[in-house]
């Protein structure tokens, strides 16, 4: 799988949007973009994923660049609950499942 | 929509004793599922992963095993415990679509 890059840490308003980018200049034309999240003791919590297309669901929008070499994860009004270690991932389908590669994420802070 | 139960949540083990952490899904067939571990302060490592029944595929060498008696549940095992193995287990599931998700975890103190 394509290794993926993401600053260590950001901090946001509570109320913000909050838009967390992620390199993935290696990724293959069959990888996905996928995103998780993991809270404090928790398990990682799925987010978002996508191939080509921006998407948008419930919880985010995933923003990824035409080349395909970078991504964005946008929570369009963050709140204190959402402080939480966020993983971006590139991951291909293939006959032994979907293997996730996880890297060290960027850690949101929600501040009031 | 799939369900993983994963258990125990917590336990304390003395170095040397064995192990065994179950997770069991429910909601989908023939799921692939898999044996993350989160060392404290650090990222997910893949450990095993199951295609089916009884097919168990290893990531990295360790003092762990893995098995799979039936569909729906995938088991982690030690014979004699580290303190190395000490850490949070999380059990995943990839059932008819590609997203994979994860139990809640079993946090794991080797003393």
């Amino acid at each position: 799988d394509a290794k993926t890059t993401q600053p260590p840490s950001m901090d946001c308003a509570e109320g913000r949007a909050a838009n967390l980018p992620c390199n993935h200049s290696t990724i293959s034309g069959n990888e996905y973009v996928y995103w998780y999240r993991q809270i404090h003791s928790q398990g990682p919590q799925y987010i978002i994923h996508g191939l080509k297309n921006n998407e948008t669901n419930e919880m985010a929008s995933l923003i990824i660049t035409e080349d395909r070499k970078s991504s964005t994860l946008i929570l369009p009004h963050a709140t204190l609950r959402d402080t939480a270690v966020y993983y971006c991932i590139v991951s291909a389908h293939n006959n032994a499942g979907n293997m996730l590669t996880f890297g060290g994420g960027t850690r949101l802070m929600v501040k009031p | 929509s799939q369900t993983i139960h994963q258990w125990p949540a917590t336990l304390v083990q003395p170095v040397g004793s064995p192990l065994s952490l179950e997770c069991t899904v429910e909601g989908t067939s023939n799921p692939n599922l898999y044996w993350y571990r989160q060392a404290a302060g650090r990222g997910l490592q893949l450990l095993f992963y199951s295609v089916g029944i009884g097919q168990i595929s290893s990531e990295v060498p360790q003092n762990l095993s893995a098995s799979r008696p039936q569909d729906r549940q995938f088991i982690l095992s030690s014979k004699k415990l580290l303190l190395s193995d000490s850490g949070f287990y999380l059990c995943a599931c990839q059932g008819s679509g590609n997203t994979i998700y994860f139990g809640e975890g079993s946090w794991l103190t080797v003393v």
